[in-house]
């Protein structure tokens, strides 16, 4: 069974420039997250989704951001315009929908450089 | 204030002896569930153990142990005869509540495994 895959595993864009991550969860996961860790500090929650809806984006930075998730499939991050404090890496995490454990899977996360 | 708190930033221990990584959290909800993270220098995240509040027995996963100490809200890792693959970095998070579903993660404790 794959896993949970990210693209791309790194870019390089200007300040202004827009750029869009994907992640393609588990087959079968209904919920998807968001996280990222900006150098030095601690991975932090961005958004939710369970199937194609929001359930939680508390942690969404700003208006800049904006987290798609078409056909509860795949889902994208777009940020634009990029500003240098949006530098660090972007994870993606899925689970099942179920009680207990609900263990997150992650991907291996997009590091994004601002410059 | 910080939910989860890791005070070691880095650890260096000898191979085959066992190692303590402290993680403490704060939180009101009675019911929480806490997990340690692995990630190694490849950056995939792989999930290693779990443990909920009303766990009534600590959590054990191979050479991995969790040392959930509910009154002192600690929850450490414990692994038993490190290897040089345990080299990594290790983050212990929680996920707060029977609704939520984010993990809020602490700052990570970077371990060097010597031969």
């Amino acid at each position: 069974e794959a896993g949970v895959t990210q693209f791309p595993s790194h870019s390089v864009i200007e300040k202004g420039q827009t750029v869009t991550l994907r992640c393609d969860p588990i087959s079968g996961h209904d919920n998807l997250y968001w996280y990222r860790r900006v150098m030095g500090k601690e991975i932090k929650f961005l958004l939710h989704f369970v199937k194609e809806s929001k359930q939680d984006e508390s942690g969404m930075p700003n208006n800049r951001f904006l987290a798609e998730r078409t056909g509860g499939t795949y889902s994208t991050l777009k940020v634009q315009p990029a500003e240098l404090e949006d530098s660090g890496v972007y994870f993606c995490a899925s689970s099942q929908q179920r009680q207990g454990t609900n263990e997150q899977f992650f991907g291996p996360g997009t590091r994004l450089t601002v410059l | 204030a910080q939910k989860i708190t890791q005070t070691q930033p880095g650890m260096f221990v000898q191979e085959k002896e066992a190692v303590t990584l402290d993680c403490t959290y704060d939180t009101s909800d009675p019911s929480y569930g806490l997990f340690w993270y692995k990630q190694p220098s490849s950056g995939e995240m792989i999930f290693l153990i779990y443990q909920g509040s009303y766990d009534q027995q600590n959590a054990t996963e191979g050479r991995y142990s969790l040392n959930f100490q509910k009154a002192r809200k600690s929850a450490n890792l414990v692994i038993s005869a490190s290897q040089l693959g345990d080299s990594a970095m290790y983050f212990c998070a929680m996920r707060e509540g029977t609704l939520a579903q984010k993990l809020v993660f602490g700052q990570g404790t970077r371990l060097t495994i010597n031969p």
